[in-house]
């Protein structure tokens, strides 16, 4: 099985920041990475498909990079909406989330 | 309107079964390849089942041979069928449509059922 890997856990930012996450695969995927955004009460929301591809209608601040083992998603200027919790997915063989990262304000 | 609503979700005693229904409206189930995923209080979300047009079924390995996904073309409706409930099975349980043609990610979401194992 694949495993992806997460990086931060949490992390706190202010609004106006950019913020990068991190996500690792245990063996290469290709592109076939995908980011969600979570927040409470509510489905998980498609924002990037295939590494680097933006969902219709997420706002150009979200951006997706990588390939291979290693991928990131940036966002350039935190908005209020934004603080949420975001997962990387791997669709290379069959599915697998990673643990997540809670973006926080401070 | 493109959108998945499941149903079936309760509160189960350890051991019981059931089965989850999640049904599509603006899309077609049987052309698509549908999905489910769960989320325990205050956990992640975790993959669970895949079923692809063709009618090939995956599972995650931790609920391998107690979890059966199967659709009903007739009611355009998606099905997770839940045996052998134990209390790690608790969770919010989404169905949630793969969109092949953009890196196989998960482009709709139902709005998810609760599932509660308990005595």
């Amino acid at each position: 099985d694949i495993q992806m890997t997460q990086s931060p856990s949490s992390l706190s930012a202010s609004v106006g920041d950019r913020v990068t996450i991190t996500c690792r695969a245990s063996q290469s995927i290709s592109n076939y990475l995908n980011w969600y955004q979570e927040k409470p009460g509510k489905a998980p929301k498609l924002l990037i498909y295939a590494a680097s591809s933006l969902q219709s209608g997420v706002p150009s601040r979200f951006s997706g990079s990588g390939s291979g083992t290693d991928f990131t998603l940036t966002i350039s200027s935190l908005q209020p909406e934004d603080f949420a919790t975001y997962y990387c997915q791997q669709s290379y063989n069959t599915y697998t989330f990673g643990q997540g990262t809670k973006l926080e304000i401070k | 309107e493109v959108q998945l609503v499941e149903t079936g979700g309760g509160l189960i005693q350890p051991g019981g079964s059931l089965r989850l229904s999640c049904a599509a409206s603006g899309f077609t189930v049987s052309t698509n390849y549908m999905s489910w995923v769960r989320q325990a209080p205050g956990k992640g979300l975790e993959w669970v089942s895949v079923i692809y047009s063709g009618g090939s079924t995956y599972y995650a390995d931790s609920v391998k041979g107690r979890l059966t996904i199967s659709r009903d073309n007739s009611k355009n409706t998606l099905y997770l069928q839940i045996n052998s409930l134990r209390a790690e099975d608790t969770a919010v349980y989404y169905c949630a449509r793969v969109y092949i043609s953009r890196g196989r990610a998960f482009d709709i979401w139902g709005q998810g059922t609760m599932v509660t194992v308990s005595s």
